[in-house]
Formats: C-alpha cells, structure tokens, sequence
C-alpha cells in the first residue's frame, strides 16, 4: 500500500463544474497536509495547506480534512480551463518525521 | 520560485559517468530537499539537509550523495550516473517543522544513456 493514494485520472470536467479530488494517507499520526498543482513540464506550486479536521476555504479552493478516515480532499468550484493540471497531495509529520511524502497525483482537465 | 533556481537545466550523460546538480535559494530557508519525480511515483525524497553540513537520507538515497557548504547553496551528485536514474530532479526549500511549506524550483531533466 502506498502511503499517499490519489486517482491517477484523468478526471475530466466542464467548464464552471466542481471538481472533486481525493486523497487517503496510511500513516494514522500525519499532521500536515497540502494540496500542490503542477502544469505540464513545470514545478509543483502550493494552492492549500490544511492542518485540522474540517474545511478550510481559499477563493474557488476548498480542502477537506478527516483524519479519523484519512482521508484528505480538494474541491474547486466554478472549474476553469486554466485549472487543467496534476494536483499533488503531500502528506508530513507522521512516524517520517520531516519527510513530505507525496501521492502520484490526479490529472485534471477542464473542458471550455 | 524566482527565489529557487537549479542548474543545469537539462542534462544527457552517459552511464557511469558522474554528475552534479545544483541548487540556489535566495529564501534563507534554512531546510533544504532533493526530490526525484517519475510517471506513476509522484515526488520521491532523496536527500536532505537541516543546515551547512547537516544532511540526512531519503527515501530514494542510493547512489546519490549531497552536500551543503553554504545556506544557500544545496548540492546533488550522481557518483556514476546509471539509466535508472534517468528522471526530473526538484530542489525544494522550506523552514523546517512539520507544518512548513515547501517551495519548489524549477527542475532539472536529466536523461542517462
């Protein structure tokens, strides 16, 4: 089992849609969370952090935590082509200590 | 990261020969990271460093040394380059801690033949 588990995709939405992307981490003592995206052939850039249980709202972004199910979670409302990335869930502070373990990541698209 | 740059930014070479990437920050951050990212494996850690000279193993750390001499400065090498090593390498930089925010550079491809 791979500790950060994410959907491959590709997730496909249309424009102005929600799009809703999942996350399960195995390690039980995780304290951190992030959400990064990463165009094509570039850097992954941080779009949310999340450190409690519950929802934390950035503009169109919402993350989602639940760590009773590990289970953490991005929502973007009102999808936009420019959206169209791989999003990243990193996880940190679990029995690693300070490695951020990533997952493979989930490619979206947003169709105009 | 206008803060993060790496260099070179792409790189051929041939196996067995050795490598070193290098990374810059201007962020003052005092933790550095190497990271390697591979279809189907998403970011793998390989080395790190919490300050000049203090470095610690990743993930992935085989046949891969580090080396920091300067906080700005956070060195990779590839002691003799093989084609499974072969991938995109990420600098990141951050303040260390378990909720610290990681920031990434630019990338360096690198192709082993």
């Amino acid at each position: 089992q791979k500790e950060v588990e994410q959907n491959s995709g590709p997730l496909s939405v249309p424009e102005g849609a929600i799009a809703s992307l999942n996350c399960t981490y195995s390690d039980r003592v995780s304290q951190s969370f992030f959400w990064y995206r990463q165009y094509s052939g570039k850097s992954p850039e941080l779009i949310m952090s999340i450190y409690s249980n519950g929802d934390k709202e950035d503009g169109r972004f919402t993350a989602q935590l639940n760590k009773a199910s590990q289970y953490v979670s991005l929502l973007i409302r009102d999808s936009q082509p420019s959206d169209s990335a791989t999003y990243l869930c990193a996880v940190n502070g679990g029995n690693n200590n300070n490695d951020m373990r990533f997952g493979a990541g989930t490619r979206l698209t947003v169709k105009p | 990261d206008a803060g993060i740059t790496q260099s070179p930014r792409h790189k051929v070479t041939e196996t067995g020969t050795p490598v070193t990437l290098r990374c810059h920050q201007t962020e003052n951050h005092r933790y550095m990271y190497w990271y390697r990212q591979d279809p189907g494996h998403g970011l793998r850690l390989i080395h790190y460093s919490y300050g000049v000279k203090d470095t610690d193993k990743g993930e992935v750390s085989d046949g891969y040394s580090v080396s920091r001499s300067k906080t700005e400065d956070f060195l990779l090498t590839l002691e003799s380059a093989t084609s499974s090593q072969t991938s995109v390498y990420f600098c990141a930089t951050g303040s260390g801690g378990v909720g610290e925010t990681q920031y990434f550079g630019p990338g360096t491809r690198l192709l082993v033949l």
